[in-house]
């Protein structure tokens, strides 16, 4: 258990509403991902970040913000929510071991835009 | 770019058969890590192994094993003696950067009949 929750678990929206995901973690980590996850794909990464106010994009990022204004919590914003975007989302933090890091998933958020 | 290729979307077996999931991967970075997770039907994310580029020994923990090959760029997972409980879609996923951002395959769904 790497103290990683998602909120919310589950969610149905409709199209054109803003959605926001929040990932928190309780071990200061200092990176942090989103991935969503789809059938055929296995998971892909949206944003990440590397600290406080630091983030970057991943390989799908189009229609997604993210947010990092404490170490802690990693926000992830569909402006204006798309079907297309229904999903499971993930974040996962990355923890030192020796001299590897290995990535931990939080639980994972099933979002549905109808 | 990196690319995680599981050419095998899904596999069903009988109980205590013996089961070898394929990974074939693309990077042109000569130092990488290679991961498996397990996803059992709850839904989380469970690392299962990491292995660098530098280090091709083979690792056997309990009744499953890695082959790793550079030479074929694969990394395969085999179950030995299955069991129903090993029923989950298992993720390959490649790293080049100690662990950092991960590239996953599609997935292989593996079903283990009693």
């Amino acid at each position: 258990d790497a103290g990683i929750t998602q909120s919310p678990r589950h969610k149905v929206t409709e199209t054109g509403t803003p959605v926001t995901l929040r990932c928190h973690q309780t071990e200061n980590h200092r990176y942090m991902y989103w991935y969503r996850q789809d059938p055929g794909h296995g998971l892909r990464l949206i944003h990440y970040s590397y600290g406080v106010k630091d983030t970057d994009k991943g390989e799908v990022s189009d229609g997604y913000s993210v947010s990092r204004s404490k170490t802690e919590d990693f926000l992830l914003t569909l402006e204006s929510a798309t079907s297309s975007q229904t999903s499971v989302y993930f974040c996962a933090i990355t923890r030192a071991i020796s001299s590897y890091n290995e990535q931990f998933f939080g639980p994972g958020t099933r979002l549905t835009v109808l | 770019a990196q690319k995680v290729t599981q050419a095998q979307t899904e596999i069903s077996v009988v109980e205590k058969e013996d089961v070898t999931l394929d990974c074939v991967y693309e990077t042109r970075d000569t130092t990488y890590y290679l991961f498996w997770y397990k996803q059992p039907p709850s839904g989380e994310l469970v690392f299962l192994i990491r292995r660098n580029s530098f280090d091709e020994q083979n690792e056997i923990s309990g009744r499953y094993s890695w082959n790793f090959q550079k030479s074929t760029s694969s990394f395969n997972f085999t179950i030995t003696a299955s069991q129903v409980v090993d029923s989950a879609v298992y993720f390959c996923a490649l790293s080049i950067n100690a662990g950092n951002m991960l590239t996953f395959g599609g997935g292989t769904r593996l079903m283990v009949k009693p």
